[in-house]
């Protein structure tokens, strides 16, 4: 069975700080990692995904994150925070493949102050 | 990234009707479509899976006669909540993959009052 993990519900940080979202995985398979960003009432947008080729993944808008094996983890990070990054971050874990689906950890609502 | 589209973005309607919301992937052919359900300030629980051409397969709780799925075409799913309730009131997601071990692709969502 799969599962994320994320912990802090709720992150806030500066504009121009460090963000740094955290995420703890859990499968009996290689796993296919997916952190998606989600603004009020839309849908979800894929900011970064591993599949098992490189372990530091770029994404778009300045975020990346790295999976780490031993750690079973792959937080998101990026260098600067702007104002437009204040949204819901899901993490999510896939089978890689074999059914497709995609169990998601409960979110991190991140707040950005001026 | 693909486009995935739904319809209605939101859709308010009485007790005891039924309400169908369409979910198509605008710029590529989907093999499997996926139904989220949303609660307010939670996560999305996956409720069902569905491959064009055959029967959509429920996750564990998820009442099949009462959320009805149909994958018609590569391009397009149903979702119908059929005799709707109060507690049905949700926001509804879907997705589409193109193909095995491929990134599932999110429309806007569908916001559902049930009055």
């Amino acid at each position: 069975a799969q599962s994320v993990t994320q912990l802090g519900s709720h992150v806030s940080v500066s504009e121009g700080a460090l963000v740094l979202l955290r995420c703890n995985y859990s499968s009996s398979v290689p796993p296919y990692l997916f952190w998606y960003v989600q603004y009020p009432n839309q849908g979800l947008q894929l900011l970064l995904k591993y599949t098992s080729a490189a372990t530091l993944v770029k994404g778009i808008n300045g975020f990346e994150a790295e999976f780490k094996k031993s750690e079973t983890s792959f937080h998101l990070t990026k260098p600067s925070a702007h104002m437009s990054d204040a949204a819901e971050y899901f993490c999510a874990v896939s089978d890689g493949g074999a059914t497709n689906k995609l169990i998601f950890g409960t979110g991190t609502l991140l707040a950005v102050q001026p | 990234g693909a486009v995935v589209s739904q319809h209605p973005s939101r859709v308010i309607c009485k007790s005891g009707t039924s309400v169908k919301i369409e979910c198509r992937s605008l710029d590529f052919q989907a093999t499997t479509m996926f139904w989220y359900r949303q609660f307010p300030k939670q996560s999305l629980m996956l409720m069902a899976t569905s491959n064009e051409g055959s029967k959509a397969t429920y996750e564990q709780g998820v009442e099949k006669d009462k959320f009805l799925i149909n994958h018609a075409s590569l391009t397009l799913s149903t979702l119908t909540v059929t005799s709707a309730h109060p507690e049905d009131s949700s926001f509804y997601i879907c997705s589409s993959v193109a193909g095995k071990a491929d990134t599932q692709y999110f429309g806007p969502g569908t916001r559902l009052t049930v009055l």
